[in-house]
């Protein structure tokens, strides 16, 4: 079983739409989760922690199931800037990351 | 404030022949690792340092890859010999340990391109 576990879409959406992504971790000693981005041919970039009581910013809210061990990503009102592969990832250890494959969102006029 | 730097951006090579990559870190970040993302696939990580002292290499395929940080700030990735499904993205990465609002948040660079013939 993979340590992080994402659908890996693509999700193609309007713009304006509501999506949602979800990830499953299996190490539940991690302490640490993570949203990154990553455009088609570009670096990850970090878009949000995810942390116990959920967090929000702006259009996204990220959330935490610890005793499901999984992590949501809601993205609301789509624009199309938004299409990009969305990495769920998590912290095993001593800063030690492990991505998922990523979710791929395609948000369409 | 300037990112994480690599170089060469792309490389193309035949299997059995060996490839350095480069990378130079944001300036004062103690942690550096290095990453391999095939098409379609998260980054795997493949090493880590902590200034210039290994913390994690558990899956860098020691038999073909090595990297050092000499002085704790830039490193090398090198592979010798490649083979065809090294064929992939090399990604370096740094963070800064604990001062700042996220610790783990890492910074990446653009990668290096690399295909193997």
């Amino acid at each position: 079983r993979k340590e992080v576990e994402q659908d890996p879409g693509p999700f193609n959406v309007p713009e304006g739409a509501t999506v949602a992504f979800n990830c499953t971790y299996s190490n539940s000693a991690s302490q640490s989760f993570f949203w990154y981005r990553q455009d088609c041919r570009k670096e990850p970039k970090l878009l949000m922690s995810v942390y116990s009581s959920g967090n929000e910013d702006g259009r996204f809210t990220a959330q935490l199931n610890r005793a499901s061990q999984y992590i949501s990503l809601l993205i609301r009102d789509s624009k199309l800037s938004d299409s990009a592969t969305y990495l769920c990832v998590v912290n095993s250890g001593f800063q030690k990351l492990v991505f998922g494959t990523g979710t791929r969102l395609l948000v369409s006029p | 404030e300037a990112g994480v730097a690599q170089s060469p951006r792309y490389k193309i090579i035949e299997k059995r022949q060996s490839v350095a990559f480069w990378c130079n870190p944001i300036s004062g970040h103690a942690t550096l690792y290095w990453y391999q993302q095939i098409l379609g696939q998260g980054p795997k990580l493949l090493i880590q340092f902590q200034n210039n002292g290994v913390v994690d290499d558990s899956q860098l395929p020691k038999d073909r890859f090595s990297a050092e940080r000499l002085k704790g700030v830039d490193s090398t990735l090198k592979i010798q010999p490649a083979k065809l499904e090294d064929s992939a993205v090399y990604l370096c990465a740094s963070s800064l340990r604990g001062y700042n609002r996220d610790p783990y948040e890492q910074y990446f660079g653009p990668g290096t391109r690399l295909t193997v013939t």
